[in-house]
């Protein structure tokens, strides 16, 4: 069965610093992945999502980026925190199918900034 | 990036009791539809998709009106556990098949 990992569950970090958040997928291929955030009392926010190596869309303008060295790997990473970057970071994946399929989160990271 | 609208709630009823949400989506062009439960802080499952001809499983029945860009999912025998916040969630097709979530319905079951 398929399996989504994320990591760390829980970060503080200072403004300005740099931040690493790490996700995999374990038993499926080609999956399609995706970084969402979630601010406190807020709806879940589409960060970037990937349908392939090295493909990365974003969907908000931002200090965030993205990338996907591998299959099932996805980083989200940031060179400079912003306190508005505190928040629940869910990854999630879906088949890559081609028609739209449930997608399926890790545990989350719930980030805060200082 | 298209809305996706839901009564915030909070809902609370008591143990048995049946309940129902409402969901309206702005694009048209939605293919999929799905209902997740999120718990507090936790990350959102997926409680059921929507199908056009409207679906049940066990105490949850889902219904799908395309014409008037509605969901809604009905909750019999509530339990305690049913406790939740409940996301109604569309496809977004020109973003990778991503899925555009709605704000939650808050559940409270109460003894």
């Amino acid at each position: 069965s398929q399996t989504i990992h994320q990591w760390p569950a829980t970060l503080v970090q200072p403004v300005g610093s740099p931040l690493s958040l790490e996700c995999t997928v374990e038993g499926t291929s080609n999956p399609n992945l995706y970084w969402y955030r979630q601010a406190a009392g807020r709806g879940l926010q589409l960060l970037f999502y990937s349908v392939g190596i090295g493909q990365i869309s974003s969907e908000v303008p931002q200090n965030l980026s993205a990338s996907r060295p591998q299959d099932r790997q996805f980083i989200l990473s940031s060179k400079k925190l912003l306190l508005s970057d505190s928040g629940f970071y869910l990854c999630a994946w879906s088949a890559g199918t081609g028609r739209t399929e449930p997608q399926h989160f890790g545990d989350g990271t719930r980030l805060s900034i200082l | 990036r298209k809305e996706v609208e839901q009564d915030p709630g909070p809902f609370n009823v008591p143990e048995g009791a049946t309940v129902a949400f409402n969901c309206t989506y702005s694009n048209s062009a939605s293919q999929s539809f799905f209902w997740y439960r999120q718990d507090c802080r936790k990350e959102p499952k997926l409680l059921m998709s929507v199908y056009s001809s409207g679906n049940e499983d066990g105490r949850f029945t889902a219904q799908l009106n395309r014409a008037s860009q509605y969901i809604s999912l009905l909750i019999r025998d509530s339990k305690l556990s049913d406790s939740a916040t409940y996301l109604c969630v569309v496809n977004e097709r020109n973003s990778g098949y991503a899925l555009n979530f709605g704000k939650g319905t808050s559940l409270l079951v109460t003894p």
